[in-house]
């Protein structure tokens, strides 16, 4: 079974800092992604990565980075947290050809 | 803009009776489409998808239908049980080149609650 692990449930923050999202799967897939889930508006696509070191914006990356060092591992980086970036963080990682798979997310909120 | 829309924020329906969830998509590079199922505190998983070469694909108690020209797929649970309350996202992505890795574009989901 797929296991999609991200670092935290909730965080808290404040404005200015920055803020690092980790996350890892376990089943060596090549792609992964960075959603953020608001109410009214779904999921929509940050970034993702198709390789290690690969990656790619996706429909909002304004104001985050990422980082892919190693195949297992996707990092989300929020470079200065504002308060427009609380949200619901959701990784996902595939293989080719199949369905994504989600971690839990991340509940971050930025005072 | 919304390429992938589901009008209906919420939807109420009777234990096993059928629940229709609708979707409508506007980017007609879209080829493949997915439903997924989310709880609270927890990651959306994956139910079903459909391929634009199809027009419906079944899956147990959940049936995906295609409508290409209308743009539009739908899902229908028979017979809809409480356990099936959760928001359901319908997505949508292109392989147009063989480059899109897999990208989806979702809609805002729709809130099912199926009363016992």
């Amino acid at each position: 079974d797929v296991k999609v692990t991200q670092s935290s449930r909730y965080l808290v923050k404040r404005t200015g800092e920055k803020v690092f999202l980790e996350c890892v799967q376990d089943m060596d897939h090549e792609n992964m992604f960075w959603y953020r889930q608001d109410p009214g508006l779904g999921l929509r696509l940050i970034y993702f990565s198709y390789d290690v070191k690969m990656k790619e914006k996706g429909d909002i990356p304004e104001g985050y980075s990422v980082s892919r060092e190693k195949k297992e591992r996707f990092s989300l980086i929020l470079e200065s947290a504002s308060t427009n970036q609380t949200s619901m963080y959701l990784c996902a990682s595939r293989e080719s050809h199949q369905p994504q798979h989600f971690g839990d997310g991340t509940r971050l909120s930025i005072l | 803009d919304q390429q992938v829309k589901q009008n209906s924020p919420s939807l109420s329906v009777q234990e096993g009776r059928i629940s229709i969830l609708n979707c409508d998509y506007t980017n007609s590079m879209f080829d493949y489409f997915l439903w997924y199922k989310k709880y609270p505190a927890e990651g959306p998983t994956f139910l079903i998808s459909i391929s634009s070469i199809k027009d419906k694909n079944e899956d147990g108690r959940f049936t995906v239908f295609l409508n290409k020209s209308a743009k539009h797929l739908s899902l229908h649970i028979v017979p809809s049980q409480p356990g099936d309350s959760a928001v359901y996202f319908c997505a949508a992505s292109s392989n147009a080149g063989g480059t899109s890795y897999g990208k989806l574009t979702f809609g805002q989901g729709t809130i099912l609650t199926v009363h016992p």
